[in-house]
């Protein structure tokens, strides 16, 4: 079963927008982490953030926020006054521990067009 | 500084050849190392994981095998690749392991098409 759910396949925006990244996740474990990654067409994966269980602030860095919210098991990943450069796919994951080694389960991506 | 080095960076190999993707870790020890698949549609699907040495993990049957023959070496292998086995190819290692809760920090990957 899927535990990371990221319904939005593709989104397009035009600069400066603000957008939202959707992020669903399912566990039975009561410590547990979320992260979000980048993918550019480079294909490397860049760490953005990582949110533990127990730790349910909003944070913010720069231009990027994430609203942990437990009671819905969310994690959304917003992307304020969006530029080109932004144009990548994102991807939500959840650790729940020693399961396979505390290995990443991935959603399937969202890939986000930012055009000029 | 740690850094992950994972090559080749593109391969194209015959249906029915044999395999082998590299991948070495360097500025940490004990590690814990992953061999993720991204197909076509986008998704990481996680094939192997390892807690140390000679300690492989499959998360999914397939055509593939992998080994962990030193502490920071991790490689993916097949005997006999498939038209399936195309793909985006990325290892990735997390700190102390053992210990949940760290990001995993990938390498560059490999695109495999397989012809």
């Amino acid at each position: 079963a899927q535990k990371v759910t990221q319904a939005q396949t593709e989104i397009s925006v035009v600069e400066k927008e603000d957008v939202t990244l959707d992020c669903v996740y399912e566990t039975r474990d009561t410590t547990y982490y979320l992260f979000w990654y980048k993918q550019p067409p480079s294909g490397e994966l860049v760490f953005l953030i990582r949110r533990n269980s127990f730790d349910e602030q909003n944070e913010i860095s720069g231009r990027y926020s994430w609203n942990f919210q437990k009671s819905t098991s969310s994690f959304n990943f917003t992307i304020t006054a969006s530029q080109v450069v932004d144009s990548a796919v994102y991807f939500c994951a959840l650790s729940e521990g020693s399961n396979s080694g505390y290995a990443l389960n991935f959603g399937k991506g969202t890939s986000l067009l930012v055009t000029p | 500084s740690q850094t992950i080095h994972q090559w080749p960076a593109t391969l194209v190999q015959p249906v029915g050849s044999p395999l082998s993707l590299e991948c070495t870790v360097e500025g940490t020890s004990n590690p814990n190392l992953y061999w993720y698949r991204q197909a076509a549609g986008r998704g990481l699907q996680l094939l192997f994981y390892s807690v140390g040495i000679g300690q492989i993990s499959s998360e999914v049957p397939q055509n593939l095998s992998a080994s962990r023959p030193q502490d920071r070496q991790f490689i993916l292998s097949s005997k006999k690749l498939l038209l399936s086995d195309s793909g985006f190819y990325l290892c990735a290692w997390s700190p102390l392991s053992r210990i949940s809760g760290t990001e995993a920090f990938f390498g560059q990957g490999t695109r495999l098409t397989v012809v």
